[in-house]
């Protein structure tokens, strides 16, 4: 089974400030893919970026990074200079690999960034 | 840019009742999913559809819900007789591919708000 832990229920942060989000997984998967994605209070989910089990470079996109650390198993998002349009729920989210995992994505429970003008 | 769409953005129905929530996937898109978030909580996975036939279901998908895919367009997800607790928003995504390659994103749709009185 698959496993997501986003341990910080709130997050602020100064607006041009970075910040890091945690998440911390769990799988038997040796092929897996990990996910951010961000809910404004609108509720929509918005996709922002991704990271391989065998990519050897942190995903970038942007003002968002992913940095990726295996033998951890941590998978923490980092979002540079940070705009008062970032307040939002964000969540990380695993997806597994063949077998009869028909890519669903098992979510964490999500951290509420606050951005401070 | 292809999005995926759902209808309605908000129902409100009466206990017991039967409810269909509608989603039209991206049009090349073969795996189709419906998760649900219940207010404040995090998302959860209920089922994949593939090849006109469920491919993976979680424990919340009982036997009050079903998929179907009636027309090549839509995907639908009906709730037989609701209960208090389906109140949720549930969301529609699709993927190209479920998993086994690099990168392969779910394009979420913007969710369907379902009240139970």
């Amino acid at each position: 089974a698959q496993k997501i832990t986003q341990t910080q229920p709130g997050m602020f942060v100064q607006e041009k400030e970075a910040v890091t989000l945690d998440c911390t997984y769990d799988t038997s998967d040796q092929s897996y893919g990990l996910f951010w994605y961000k809910q404004p209070s609108s509720g929509e989910m918005i996709f922002l970026i991704y990271q391989g089990s065998y990519d050897e470079q942190n995903a970038t996109e942007g003002r968002y990074s992913l940095n990726f650390q295996k033998a951890r198993k941590s998978a923490n998002l980092v979002i540079s200079a940070s705009q008062l349009g970032d307040s939002a729920m964000y969540f990380c989210a695993m997806r597994g690999a063949g077998g009869t995992s028909y890519g669903k994505l098992t979510f964490g429970q999500g951290t509420i960034l606050t951005v401070h003008p | 840019e292809p999005e995926v769409t759902q209808t309605p953005s908000h129902q409100v129905t009466q206990m017991g009742q039967e409810v269909i929530l509608r989603c039209v996937p991206i049009s090349n898109h073969l795996y189709f999913y419906w998760y649900r978030q219940i207010l404040g909580q995090k998302v959860e996975f209920l089922v994949s559809f593939y090849n006109n036939e469920i491919s993976e279901k979680s424990e919340i998908f009982d036997d009050q819900f079903s998929v179907e895919r009636p027309d090549g367009s839509n995907f639908t997800l009906k709730i037989r007789s609701t209960k208090l607790e389906d109140s949720a928003m549930y969301f529609c995504a699709s993927s190209e591919r479920p998993s086994g390659s690099s990168y392969n994103e779910q394009f979420f749709g913007p969710g369907t708000r379902l009240t139970v009185l």
